[in-house]
This record gives structure tokens, C-alpha cells and sequence, in this order.
């Protein structure tokens, strides 16, 4: 069975940083890309940054490019979001995603909530 | 930028009605879209992925159909749980992912 479990959300002030991981179990990591995703308070679903399975090649939304990096631990089956120059626009749910060999995200972690206010 | 428009952006029925969900794209993605539902608190699932196809576990009233531009999810026979937000995705420019602003199936 596939399962992603993000951790790693909180309460961080503006311009701060955090750290999100996202610990994966029931596929072969190493063979997907995976996939950032998030969700401001009420609002719909935006991607954030994917990673190739060998996490050689990173890609981001404009919103978020130079500020957040995506990287991943095949060793341990986890990815990570670091997340720099925090906003109060980055409040949001963070979930991961894996992609599909169809090219849709198959599976989503629950996802962690990031809250950046004074 | 391909951007996606959902249509409508609320619909009203009842159970085991039947509810046609449109999203409509800027340009071609060919059938590169997908569909998900999010239920309140949860995360989205995967329901359709190529326009069409059913993800593993989605029940066969779940039904995506269109390409290139038009694009049209329809659930046949409503069930309390598929009261939800609905999300298309295309991946034209993949690994990006651009997201429709969501068609809320709200019970009537």
C-alpha cells in the first residue's frame, strides 16, 4: 500500500524558514518523480516544485523559485521541501505528491499545514 | 501559461442525480487532464488521468471524456460522498501541474 506522511508544518514568522519532509513507503521511490503541492486557506490547489526520481533535475512555480528547494533521500525514501523567505502568501496546506505514469499525481501524503504570521 | 477554467463554479443536485462537470483549457493539452475530488479536510484523489481513463478503485459511474481543448467529468448516480470539490489538472507543461479553480457539488 502506498503512503506519503508529510511532517515538518508549523507557526513561523515572516522572512523565517522551515523544513518539510514527506516519508514515502509501498512503491520504489527512486523510479517517480515527486511533487510538491499546496493549498492557501480556502482556496484551490497550486503545484509548487517537482523532483526527478534521481533528484538530478528540480523544478518550481515562479511564486516560489529561489526561495524553496525541493531535494529527496532515496537512501530513506523521503523528500524534502525547504522553504526560505517565508510569506505570508506561503500559508498553506503542503502536501507531496507522486506522479502516475500517466502523468497525474496517483497518491497524496495528508498533508501539513505552514502558518506564516507575526 | 495554459490556464484552465472550471464551469460551473457551484452545482446543486440531489442524490442519484447526474452531474456534468466542464473544464475548459486556453489552449490544446491534447488529452493530457485529469480530474480529482476533494472531500472537506482530506486530500484531493485521483479520479481520472489521459481524459479518460479511470484511476485504480475509482467505480465506473465516474466517467471523463473530451480533448485538446473541452473537457467534461460526469458522475452518474450521485452518492452522499461525491458531494466535494472537483480539480482538473493539466500536465502539458509537465512535471508542472496547473490546476483548475474547482467546481464545488453541493447537495440541493
Amino acid at each position: 500500500e502506498v503512503q506519503l506522511l508529510e511532517s515538518g508544518g508549523g507557526l513561523v514568522q515572516p522572512g523565517g524558514s522551515l523544513r518539510l519532509s514527506c516519508a514515502a513507503s509501498g512503491f520504489t521511490f527512486t523510479n517517480y518523480v515527486m511533487n510538491w503541492v499546496r493549498q492557501a486557506p480556502g482556496k484551490g490547489l497550486e503545484w509548487v516544485s517537482g523532483l526527478s526520481g534521481g533528484g538530478g533535475v528540480t523544478y518550481y512555480a515562479d511564486s516560489v523559485k529561489g526561495r524553496f528547494t525541493i531535494s529527496r533521500d532515496n537512501s530513506n525514501n523521503t523528500l524534502y521541501l525547504q522553504m526560505n523567505s517565508l510569506r505570508a502568501e506561503d500559508t498553506a496546506v503542503y502536501y507531496c505528491a507522486k506522479d502516475s505514469p500517466h502523468g497525474a499525481f496517483d497518491f497524496w501524503g495528508q498533508g501539513t499545514m505552514v502558518t506564516v504570521s507575526s | 501559461e495554459i490556464v484552465l477554467t472550471q464551469s460551473p463554479a457551484t452545482l446543486s443536485l440531489s442524490p442519484g442525480d447526474r452531474a456534468t462537470l466542464s473544464c475548459r483549457a486556453s489552449q490544446s493539452v491534447g488529452s493530457s487532464l485529469a480530474w480529482y475530488r476533494q472531500r472537506p479536510g482530506q486530500a484531493p484523489r485521483l479520479l481520472i488521468s489521459d481524459a479518460s481513463s479511470r484511476a485504480t478503485g475509482i467505480p465506473p459511474r465516474f466517467s471523463g471524456s473530451g480533448s485538446g481543448t473541452d473537457f467534461s467529468l460526469t458522475i452518474s448516480g450521485l452518492e452522499p460522498e461525491d458531494f466535494a470539490v472537483y480539480y482538473c489538472q493539466h500536465r502539458r507543461n509537465w512535471p508542472r501541474g496547473t490546476f483548475g479553480q474547482g467546481t464545488k457539488l453541493e447537495i440541493k
